[in-house]
């Protein structure tokens, strides 16, 4: 059975640097070409994609956000993780990672999602 | 950046078929998936790779692409339908992008 799970702060202030945790289990990055991203989905909008971790070590980022956005991989917990920084308001939403079997697979496992809200 | 377009909502009765486009340039050339996202639920994965049906998704959901469309079709739809919709592309040069979403009610 896969899971993905996020955890990290449900407050952050405005200028603060976010960290958060996705841990996943039934799956490695040993599996075969799987990635493991973040999402975002701001209150009552669209989902938004934000960066993935592949498990080649090669990592992806959109492009708005490349110069605040850092994933980290950590092969060996199960781990991936999401830095944001100079966070704002809005940046309120939840959080979701999600894994990718392989790039044109879409995200076919989603954690339950870190609901983050941005104080000014 | 690129963008793709989804109507905003649509409309369908029990049991009939409902269409919800997805636009985007050469999107025929790129890796489509679709979403279900029900309310206050996380998104499921409906579509891949243009026409895959996910594991556990009903017969009644398919895709299709053609030109810069990527089309998913409930064919008679169920009350349990009702949902938000997203389509989703990748490529290489474009990263995974998410459309904005389509709200589907089935009344």
């Amino acid at each position: 059975q896969i899971t993905l799970k996020e955890s990290g702060p449900t407050l952050v202030k405005a200028t603060q640097t976010l960290t958060l945790t996705c841990t996943f289990s039934g799956f490695s990055f040993n599996t075969g070409e799987v990635g493991v991203g973040w999402i975002r989905q701001p209150p009552g909008k669209a989902l938004e994609w934000l960066a993935l971790a592949y498990w080649d070590d090669d990592r992806r980022y959109r492009a708005s956000l490349r110069n605040r956005l850092t994933i980290t991989k950590d092969s060996s917990k199960n781990q991936v993780g999401l830095i944001m920084t100079n966070m704002d308001p809005d940046d309120s939403g939840t959080y979701y990672c999600a894994r990718a079997y392989s790039s044109g697979w879409g995200f076919d496992h989603w954690g339950q999602g870190a609901l983050v809200t941005v104080s000014s | 950046s690129y963008e793709l377009t989804q109507p905003r909502s649509v409309s369908v009765s029990p049991g009939q078929t409902v269409t919800i486009p997805c636009s985007g340039d050469d999107l025929g050339h790129k890796y489509v998936s679709w979403y279900q996202q029900k309310t206050g639920q996380t998104p499921v994965l409906v579509i891949y790779q243009d026409t895959r049906r996910a594991s556990g998704i009903p017969e009644r959901f398919s895709g299709s692409t053609s030109g810069n469309t990527a089309t998913l079709i409930i064919s008679g739809a169920q009350p349990m339908d009702e949902a938000d919709y997203y389509c989703q592309a990748w490529d290489s040069s474009i990263a995974w992008v998410f459309g904005g979403g389509t709200e589907v009610t089935v009344l």
